[in-house]
């Protein structure tokens, strides 16, 4: 079985700051690594993935997470925030073998203001 | 192309009726899932779809909830004797085969309020 913990449910920004969002997981086999956006009333859409290869992945809208395999973390970062950038974000787990069900953690929450 | 699609967007109901909920999948795509998202929580798993075969019900809560998918397509979610504790959003996600490093595609959802 796996687990994600996202500590944060909030974090508040200001715009064009950096931010990072942390993401840490228990799992018992391999897994794979992807962080999801969920902007209001909308449903969730893929950020970027980590599957193998180099630790440090890039992903739409300028963000990028890095995968620690020796402290089970994949922590989400971006240099410069934009306004459009508020949303709730997702950390999910799926193991390498069998099929892909998702396990996610409880989000983070994104403030950016002005 | 289209995405997901699920409808209703949004289902009041009472406590004891029974609901169904409607996911389109992207066409072509073998595997379905659904989820459930209660507030405050990330997305649980409910049950995974290969086909028109329930290969993994796990994630259902109880006997109140059943899935269909018969002809590999599009999927009901059923609910019956609904309770409170059914509030949440309901989200449906397809992608092109079960394997683990296939994306997900997830639809807008379904949220479901029972008074």
């Amino acid at each position: 079985a796996q687990s994600v913990t996202q500590l944060d449910s909030q974090v508040p920004v200001f715009e064009e700051a950096p931010v990072e969002l942390r993401c840490n997981y228990s799992s018992s086999v391999s897994v794979y690594l992807f962080w999801y956006v969920q902007y209001p009333n909308q449903g969730l859409q893929l950020l970027l993935k980590y599957l193998s290869g180099s630790t440090l992945v890039k992903g739409i809208n300028g963000f990028e997470a890095e995968f620690n395999k020796s402290q089970t973390s994949f922590h989400l970062r971006k240099p410069s925030v934009h306004i459009s950038d508020t949303a709730e974000y997702f950390c999910a787990v799926s193991a390498y073998s069998g099929y892909s069900t998702l396990t996610f953690g409880k989000g983070t929450m994104l403030l950016v203001s002005p | 192309g289209a995405g997901v699609s699920q409808t209703p967007s949004n289902k009041v109901t009472e406590k004891g009726k029974y609901v169904e909920l409607r996911c389109d999948p992207i066409s072509g795509h073998t595997a379905l899932y659904w989820y459930r998202q209660s507030l405050g929580q990330g997305p649980e798993f409910l049950i995974y779809f290969q086909g028109t075969g329930a290969a993994d019900d796990s994630g259902l809560p109880n006997d109140r909830f059943f899935a269909v998918r018969p002809e590999g397509s599009v999927s009901t979610l059923k609910i019956q004797r609904t309770e409170r504790g059914d509030s949440a959003v309901y989200l449906c996600a397809s992608s092109q085969a079960g394997q683990t490093n296939n994306e997900q595609f997830f639809g807008p959802g379904t949220r479901l309020t029972v008074l």
